[in-house]
């Protein structure tokens, strides 16, 4: 079964801060693809990143950083000096390498006060 | 480059009707895969299209349905519709066919159902 847990529902900080976006992913493949989406109001998914099962190596991208974790089967997600315009409900999501399917956690949201 | 875009934005119908969405892919794209997105839930995978056959299904009824023409548009179709259809209704479009893996999706804006 595939199964993707994001513990925390709504997270606020103030501008600046830093925050880390926690994700639980449960999965009997041994190859799969994990993925954080952004969603903003208007509602369209913005693709973050995309990492497979082979590779653990952490990602940074500007503020954006993931740390993949196989041994605890997690995937986070941080913001570095978070912006006003970083709010939106962050989705992490998982899919199996053969299938068309992909499983996405319940969302983060992220509301950054100035 | 065009985005992928759907209509309409937003859409009321009561119980029992029979709805169609309509996706346009980004250019480019074959593929087109939908999701239903259910207020404060993260999307689920109705279903994916390649050249004009479904490539995948997720766990939904046959009352959800879909096309895609030669042109790789979509439609999904939902018939008999319950309460409990209401939702953002996501189409994403890729390269190719098969999973998200090994193809980026790109979504589009979203129908937003409301079944009364």
């Amino acid at each position: 079964a595939q199964k993707v847990t994001q513990a925390q529902t709504e997270i606020s900080v103030v501008e600046k801060e830093d925050v880390t976006l926690d994700c639980v992913y449960e999965t009997r493949d041994t190859t799969y693809y994990l993925f954080w989406y952004k969603q903003p109001p208007s509602g369209e998914l913005v693709f973050l990143i995309r990492r497979n099962s082979f590779d653990e190596q952490n990602e940074i991208s500007g503020r954006y950083s993931w740390n993949f974790q196989k041994s605890t089967s997690s995937f986070n997600f941080t913001i570095t000096a978070s912006q006003v315009v970083d709010s939106a409900v962050y989705f992490c999501a998982l899919s199996p390498n053969n299938n068309n399917d992909m499983r996405f956690g319940a969302g983060t949201r992220l509301t950054v006060k100035p | 480059e065009t985005g992928v875009t759907q209509s309409p934005t937003h859409l009321i119908k009561t119980r029992g009707q029979q709805v169609t969405l309509r996706c346009s892919s980004q250019s480019g794209h074959n593929t087109v895969s939908w999701y239903q997105q259910a207020l404060g839930q993260g999307p689920q995978f109705i279903f994916q299209y390649y050249r004009e056959e479904e490539n995948g299904r997720g766990n939904f009824p046959p009352r959800f349905s879909g096309l895609q023409f030669p042109n790789y548009s979509s439609e999904l179709n939902v018939n008999a519709l319950e309460l409990d259809d209401s939702a953002l209704y996501l189409c994403a479009s890729s390269l190719r066919a098969g999973g998200p893996g090994r193809n980026e999706q790109f979504f589009g804006p979203g129908t937003r159902l409301t079944v009364l």
